[in-house]
């Protein structure tokens, strides 16, 4: 099956330093990725829609210019975490949707973010 | 914009009983509703989904049933065992895009 891959799978930063992770669609094309923040015992909130070779698209509520999102090819989606601060701490997790028929889609492993 | 709902927020059954979680949607125009598990730190896997052109589907232990009139979907797992205790999620979406999660479901079988 499909499989999407992050990295890294966990991070400590620094309050006010950046931070990039990565996400990978190892054996398909994803000219669609999906950014999601989740905090402990709470839902997945998607961020953004990452578009490969044009802006990403934003959900109401959430900083453009502090998340940025760059979707560089068919199988990379870059999300950069920029000045992070303590309350960014979170789990990301992205999903690349798979096929245009079904919708199903393909989350990565996700990336832990711990802003000290 | 969407709103998706989900009830009971944790829910504890006996091991071989059977544990039902329910989601409302609000635009009638979601037409995929799939059901992610989810265990600590890991990432959502997808148990089944429904499209709104078909009103049940079932794989094995595991069945979801979709009321578009209602604008309800609901998840039905049978015979429950200790390794289905988990976070369920349920989702609506319109064409793929746009994926809006109800809040989770924490469901402890017990043995």
């Amino acid at each position: 099956g499909a499989v999407v891959s992050q990295h890294p799978s966990r991070v400590i930063c620094k309050s006010g330093t950046s931070v990039k992770i990565e996400c990978r669609s190892l054996d398909f094309q994803a000219t669609t990725m999906f950014w999601y923040r989740q905090f402990p015992k709470q839902s997945l909130m998607l961020m953004a829609t990452s578009n490969e070779g044009s802006k990403a698209t934003y959900e109401q509520g959430v900083e453009k210019d502090k998340f940025l999102i760059n979707h560089a090819s068919l199988t990379l989606s870059t999300l950069t975490v920029t000045s992070a601060h303590p309350e960014d701490s979170s789990f990301y997790i992205c999903s690349a949707p798979v096929g245009q028929g079904p919708y199903e889609q393909y989350f990565g492993p996700g990336t832990r973010l711990t802003v000290t | 914009g969407e709103n998706v709902e989900q009830h009971p927020s944790t829910l504890s059954v006996q091991e071989g009983d059977s544990a039902v979680i329910k989601c409302t949607y609000s635009d009638s125009a979601s037409n995929y509703f799939p059901w992610y598990k989810q265990e600590l730190g890991k990432r959502p896997q997808l148990i089944i989904d429904i499209r709104s052109n078909v009103g049940e589907k079932k794989d094995q232990r595991i069945a979801v049933t979709l009321n578009k009139t209602a604008k309800h979907f609901s998840l039905h797992i049978t015979e429950t065992q200790p390794e289905d205790s988990a976070v369920y999620f349920c989702a609506a979406t319109r064409y793929g895009q746009n994926f809006v999660f109800g809040p989770g479901t924490r469901l402890s079988v017990l043995p």
